[in-house]
């Protein structure tokens, strides 16, 4: 059974204080690892796609990463408006693209 | 350019009463799922369709019926609502790496 745990829970930092996001998981075979970003009462909105260890993405401040066991999503000099729950899945091969999603973080970013 | 469209937004029931909640997608994508999201439990699939006139199982589905209608639509039934089905629901399409979500619907019932 895929599994897909991320840690912290939930996480505050000040704006510009730099941290990482991690996302453990266990497939079958991995398809692709997906990072998504949930604004309260919204839908989860795509942010990564990763494929295969040692693959990185960057977007503005944020930074994805993989390896055979986790991924990290680094923030860099987070603002504000970076706060959000950051969602981490996975899709194994041959499942008819069904995503296996963790709990999320709670990332919160003060002034 | 509207994606994943979700209707209703919000609704109540009371226990027993039946809805369905409707989900439809402009992207031509073949692939539709539902989900729903409960406080630390994250997104568990319910029921999924992998292309038109195909639907199956997922991780939670007692109580659910889904129907394909076309490529576009796939709606999610709840033919006898109970209170454990009190959750926010999302729907969600893909053309086969990744998936573009709806805004969701914010079901309760009583």
């Amino acid at each position: 059974e895929d599994q897909v745990t991320q840690s912290p829970e939930a996480l505050r930092l000040q704006e510009g204080e730099s941290s990482s996001l991690n996302c453990s998981y266990t497939v079958s075979g991995l398809r692709g690892l997906f990072w998504y970003r949930q604004d309260p009462g919204k839908g989860p909105e795509f942010l990564f796609t990763l494929y295969s260890a040692g693959e990185e993405k960057e977007k503005e401040r944020l930074k994805a990463t993989l390896t055979k066991k986790e991924s990290f999503l680094h923030i860099t000099a987070p603002k504000p408006e970076d706060s959000a729950t950051y969602l981490c899945a996975v899709q194994a091969i041959g499942t008819a693209s069904k995503l296996t999603f963790g709990t999320g973080t709670r990332l919160q970013v003060t002034l | 350019n509207a994606g994943v469209t979700q209707t209703p937004k919000f609704q109540v029931l009371k226990t027993g009463q039946s809805m369905t909640l409707q989900c439809a997608q402009d992207m031509n994508h073949n692939s539709m799922y539902w989900y729903r999201q409960d406080p630390g439990m994250g997104l568990r699939l319910i029921y999924y369709s992998a292309s038109e006139g195909t639907t199956d199982k997922g991780e939670v589905p007692n109580g659910y019926n889904v129907s394909r209608l076309n490529k576009r639509e796939f709606s999610l039934r709840l033919e006898s609502a109970a209170p454990s089905q009190t959750s926010v629901y999302f729907c969600a399409s893909t053309r086969g790496v990744g998936y573009t979500f709806g805004s969701g619907t914010r079901l309760t019932v009583v």
